[in-house]
């Protein structure tokens, strides 16, 4: 298996512009995570989904931020527009069922928003 | 919400020295994991262990799940064993199912 995929690995914007990450996880996961890291906040879980299903959206900054995952293999987290304190390092992670057996991690989107 | 503590934040090793990371969490969990953060940014599972020991290579971790702290520990460590170290736990009973939360971590430099 490939592991969890991210695209792209990195990301420079203009301020207001939108952007959009993507993930594939892996194969027969069935939880899909993501992550957002910057050095003041540490890793916060921004949104994840069981079975393409958002369980849990309560870390989503604001409105300007959204996901989506329409099918099991693919996942996109979306910021329009984006704002200079946007700016981190996204990660992807996905699981097995009930997230037993450990998160496996995406390489992560490093976006700077100018 | 659950609250994760790790200690030391900062640890400086030289090559072949062992180490104790450990990681303190304020409620019951039922899923536990150690993480470590290369330099170039990846996140690697090292291991899920909600409970007990295990072992991998010169890695091993224990959780003692009813006094509420984990310990990784580094054997002979190696200068590619820098990085940070998180710990990241799930609240038995909690709600959302696949929360982790994940503490501050450990920045490990491991010196030649």
């Amino acid at each position: 298996d490939a592991g969890v995929i991210q695209s792209p690995r990195h990301e420079v914007t203009e301020m207001g512009q939108e952007v959009t990450l993507r993930c594939k996880p892996i194969s027969g996961h069935d939880y899909l995570f993501w992550y957002r890291q910057t050095m003041m906040r540490g890793l916060e879980l921004l949104i994840y989904f069981n079975n393409n299903v958002p369980i849990d959206d309560s870390g989503m900054p604001e409105d300007r931020f959204s996901a989506k995952m329409p099918n099991a293999s693919f996942s996109t987290l979306k910021i329009q527009p984006s704002e200079p304190r946007d700016s981190a390092v996204y990660f992807c992670a996905s699981s097995a069922r009930e997230a037993r057996g450990g998160y496996t991690f995406g390489s992560g989107t490093r976006l700077t928003v100018v | 919400g659950i609250q994760v503590e790790q200690s030391p934040p900062d640890l400086i090793l030289q090559e072949g020295a062992n180490s104790t990371l450990r990681c303190n969490f304020s409620d019951s969990v039922n899923n536990l994991q150690w993480f470590h953060q290369n330099p170039w940014g990846q996140l690697i599972n090292l291991f899920y262990i909600p409970s007990g020991t295990k072992q991998n290579g010169r890695l091993s971790a224990t959780t003692v799940a009813t006094e509420r702290y984990s310990l990784l520990y580094i054997s002979s460590s190696q200068t590619t064993d820098s990085g940070v170290y998180f710990c990241a736990v799930r609240a038995r009973g909690s709600s959302n199912t696949g929360k982790l939360i994940f503490g501050q971590g450990t920045t490990l430099q491991v010196k030649p």
